[in-house]
């Protein structure tokens, strides 16, 4: 069980929208379609924005979508804010009743 | 309203073990609808899965660390508990307890993490 791939950062500015990779195999990300994202800001708890590759926890802006294509899934955050600058972490199903962690991107608002 | 929160030593000496608690309060562990699970992340590093406790005691670990990793529902049914064997430095982390959501696997709810560092 390898951590899912992340990149280590991503920028962008005000208003516009940044993607956020999550590269997985066919043992996790591929095949269970079972990934979530969280958001973690410094020195605080990480809260989900996505799950299940697409869906919203409720009170999560719909600036905030996830996607899939085979082993990679991805999180699209749209008009960004600059409350939007944290660690942004995937997670996955990887059978069994285990989940495996990208290794973080931190997103960096201009 | 649902709360989680850690408990345990700060302060782990190398090839010890490494045992927290956590205390759940507004939910419970023996319902079986949750998962309730362990996280850690060591300073400036990313979130690691350590294991989780579903429904009759089953239990699941990160294949790394499963050698050395014990979790259990405490006989209060109000605390299930983390204990990891032969600590390291590298054991050095906040360690999160946790809940979540079965079929869709994700985590709701966080505790707010407990420092332990591992060190003589």
């Amino acid at each position: 069980q390898s951590a899912l791939t992340q990149p280590a950062s991503v920028s962008g500015s005000p208003g516009q929208s940044i993607t956020i990779s999550c590269t997985g195999t066919s043992s996790d990300v591929g095949t269970y379609n079972l990934v979530s994202w969280y958001q973690q800001h410094p020195g605080k708890v990480p809260k989900v924005m996505i799950y299940e590759v697409t869906k919203r926890p409720s009170g999560v802006s719909n600036r905030f979508s996830g996607s899939q294509s085979g082993n990679t899934a991805s999180l699209t955050i749209s008009g960004l804010q600059a409350e939007d600058e944290a660690e942004y972490y995937c997670c996955s199903y990887a059978g069994s009743s285990t989940l495996v962690f990208g290794g973080g991107t931190k997103l960096t608002v201009l | 309203q649902l709360q989680l929160q850690e408990s345990g030593p700060g302060l782990v000496k190398p090839s010890e073990t490494l045992s927290l608690t956590c205390t759940v309060s507004g939910d419970s562990i023996n319902s079986g609808s949750h998962y309730w699970g362990w996280i850690r992340q060591p300073p400036a590093k990313g979130l690691e899965w350590i294991g989780s406790i579903y429904f009759g005691g089953s239990t699941y670990y990160n294949p790394s660390l499963k050698s050395r990793v014990t979790i259990s529902v405490e006989t209060s049914k109000t605390q299930f508990s983390l204990k990891l064997s032969a600590v390291t430095a590298a054991d050095t982390a906040v360690y999160y307890c946790a809940r979540h959501i079965p079929y869709y696997y994700y985590i709701d709810v966080w505790g707010k993490g407990t420092t332990v560092t591992v060190s003589s």
